[in-house]
């Protein structure tokens, strides 16, 4: 497989239960990037890797929200004591370097549902 | 101001015609400019950069307009397959590439 992968491709959760979403980048694509597309809406940053250097999480809505990234790898994206308005497709996107120059490329991103 | 933004339509066009799509953005100093393809309930796709010349590919022509800050794509010749949402993504100096809301275009028999 060449594209992004992400994990699950759905969640249904109950409202203040933790999950643990996963993406997958393309080999050699060192940034990393997730963001979340509520329902009828556009795309919002959430967070960015770029190789070794420190993350920007200037996009994470609340303290519940928290991701990390395994050198130039996999990145898990965490949801504490998740909330109904955490419902959204959660989408992982990478690039070969910095997004200045380099388009993304998505996974199929995974669809949370917090009932 | 939003960092960028878009007329989120919808734009109902006939098959053959010629519509068109502006996007604006508020970072002056913004270097990176493109345009993604969004079909329903799908990830988005890139569909062309964008370049300080312009460029064409096929049937879609991007254009920038540095000096009023927008950018644009032009569809020629719609096809039903082109009905989607088209982001306009620009670079506007944070680390990440920042997305527009997006413009629905429904391309109809």
């Amino acid at each position: 497989g060449a594209g992004v992968s992400q994990s699950p491709s759905n969640k249904v959760t109950e409202k203040g239960k933790d999950v643990e979403l996963r993406c997958d980048p393309i080999s050699g694509h060192t940034a990393l990037y997730w963001y979340r597309q509520r329902l009828g809406q556009g795309l919002e940053f959430l967070i960015y890797f770029q190789g070794n250097s420190a993350p920007d999480k200037s996009g994470l809505p609340s303290d519940r929200f928290s991701a990390e990234r395994t050198g130039e790898s996999v990145s898990t994206l965490t949801i504490q004591r998740t909330q109904q308005e955490d419902s959204a497709v959660y989408l992982c996107a990478s690039s070969l370097g910095q997004s200045s120059n380099s388009p993304l490329h998505f996974g199929n991103g995974t669809r949370l549902t917090v009932t | 101001r939003k960092e960028v933004e878009q007329d989120p339509g919808p734009f109902n066009v006939p098959e053959g015609a010629t519509v068109a799509f502006n996007c604006t953005y508020s970072n002056s100093a913004s270097q990176s400019f493109f345009w993604y393809r969004q079909d329903c309930r799908k990830e988005p796709k890139l569909l062309m950069s964008v370049y300080s010349s312009g460029n064409e590919d096929g049937r879609f022509t991007a254009q920038l307009n540095r000096a009023s800050q927008y950018i644009s794509l032009l569809i020629r010749d719609s096809k039903l397959s082109d009905s989607a949402t088209y982001l306009c993504v620009v670079d506007t100096g944070r680390r990440a590439l920042t997305f527009g809301s997006g413009t629905r275009l429904q391309v109809q028999p």
